[in-house]
Formats: structure tokens, C-alpha cells, sequence
């Protein structure tokens, strides 16, 4: 089965742009999380999907950031306007049933470098 | 709060054994464990359950002691492979991990 498939791979844009990530879950996965980790530190949760739905966004840092899984498919997350401490490697990871049960298959990430 | 993991780093040579250990000041449900290379996806290792159920992808051993929030991660007869970042990451009542800071582990020929 294809993984969990994110876009860009990269991206640098400019303090005060706007720049949206993309995650493609597996296939059949209702959960769906974004998780970021910046310059080495650790891996820090932003939200969680089920379905369509989000059912923990505790973890967004503010509202420059908005998530949106469409039709409980893909998602994406849209910084705007960007900051320079928005900058690091978001990662999207998906679980068919409870994550916590089962674990996690992360995609490749999405680097933001905001310059 | 987030789980702390001991040691940051550690440097081996191949076939010499490490282990990598995970605190938490939470009461949790359940530890999993993932290896990230540079530039990579972070990759499942094991999960370990409340209970004492285990699931792992890989020949990896891995301890949770319930009653001290606390986990380990062994790994034995270390290989080139085994090189990465390892993180710990903890459930508690829901059903988001929160991840340690990770321990960075080198083996060398």
C-alpha cells in the first residue's frame, strides 16, 4: 500500500507569505496528525483528524495556523502570514484505528524555511 | 509534558549494545518507539500497552514498567542500520503522542 505522502518536500518562503502543506494519508485511515519539530528539538503535536473532524487541536501555536482535512481525505495546513519561528519540518502521520493502539505511519515531512 | 529521554547521544561500534530509556510524569497508556534517519519519515518500532501487550515491526526489545512510568529500549548487537535519531513517544487518556526529545544514536564500523 502507498504510505502517507506529503508535498512539498521543501519550501522556503518569506517572512509574511503564506504557504499551505499538503498530507495524503493511507488509504482507509481516519486518523490523521500533524506533528512539527524544529531545529533538532523534539517532535511536538499540533492536531488531530478523525475524519473530517478535528478532535484535538491543542497543539496549533496560534491562529496563523489552519488545518483542514477535506471530505475526511487529504489535509492541509496553511501558515498565514508566515513567521521566521514558524521555520522546521512538519510532519503528517496517519493510524487506520487509535493511534495509541497501533502506532503511527509518518510521511517524509515538509521542510519550511522562512527567511 | 513531555517524556525525557535518557541518554541525548550515544556512539557505538558495531555489534556493542545500547540501551535508551524513557520517564514520564504521567500516568500512560500506552509507549511506542520510532527511529528517524536524516531526512527521513520517522519509522514505527514497537508500541508497548498498559497491560503488557507488545507489537513491533522489528527483532527490537523493549520494557514498560507501569508502575514508574518509565520505558526502555534495547538494542543488542548493534548494526550500521541501527544509526538514527530514537524517540519515545507517550499516550496517556488521548490519542495524541507526545514525543521526547530524542536520543542520537551513531554506530560505527
Amino acid at each position: 500500500e502507498a504510505g502517507v505522502t506529503q508535498f512539498p518536500s521543501h519550501s522556503v518562503i518569506e517572512k509574511g507569505q503564506t504557504v499551505t502543506l499538503r498530507c495524503d494519508p493511507i488509504s482507509g485511515h481516519d486518523n490523521l496528525y500533524w506533528y512539527r519539530r524544529v531545529m533538532g528539538k523534539e517532535i511536538k503535536f499540533l492536531l488531530h483528524f478523525v475524519k473530517e473532524s478535528k478532535q484535538d487541536e491543542s497543539g496549533m501555536p496560534n491562529n496563523r495556523f489552519l488545518a483542514e482535512r477535506t471530505g475526511g481525505t487529504y489535509s492541509t495546513l496553511k501558515v498565514q502570514p508566515a513567521e521566521l519561528e514558524d521555520s522546521g519540518v512538519y510532519f503528517c502521520a496517519s493510524s487506520q484505528d487509535l493511534g495509541r493502539d497501533y502506532g503511527y505511519t509518518f510521511g517524509s515531512g515538509t521542510r519550511l524555511t522562512v527567511v | 509534558q513531555q517524556p525525557v529521554q535518557s541518554p541525548q547521544a550515544v556512539i557505538l561500534r558495531e555489534g556493542e549494545d545500547a540501551v535508551i530509556n524513557c520517564s514520564s510524569s504521567k500516568a500512560l497508556y500506552s509507549v511506542h518507539w520510532y527511529r528517524q534517519k536524516h531526512g527521513e519519515a520517522p519509522v514505527f518500532l514497537m508500541i508497548l500497552l498498559k497491560g503488557g501487550e507488545q507489537k513491533g515491526h522489528e527483532k527490537i526489545s523493549a520494557s514498560f514498567n507501569e508502575k514508574k512510568q518509565q520505558s526502555s529500549l534495547y538494542l543488542t548487537a548493534s548494526q550500521l542500520s541501527y544509526s538514527g535519531t530514537y524517540f519515545c513517544g507517550t499516550a496517556t487518556n488521548t490519542d495524541k503522542l507526545i514525543f521526547g526529545t530524542g536520543t542520537r544514536l551513531q554506530v560505527f564500523p
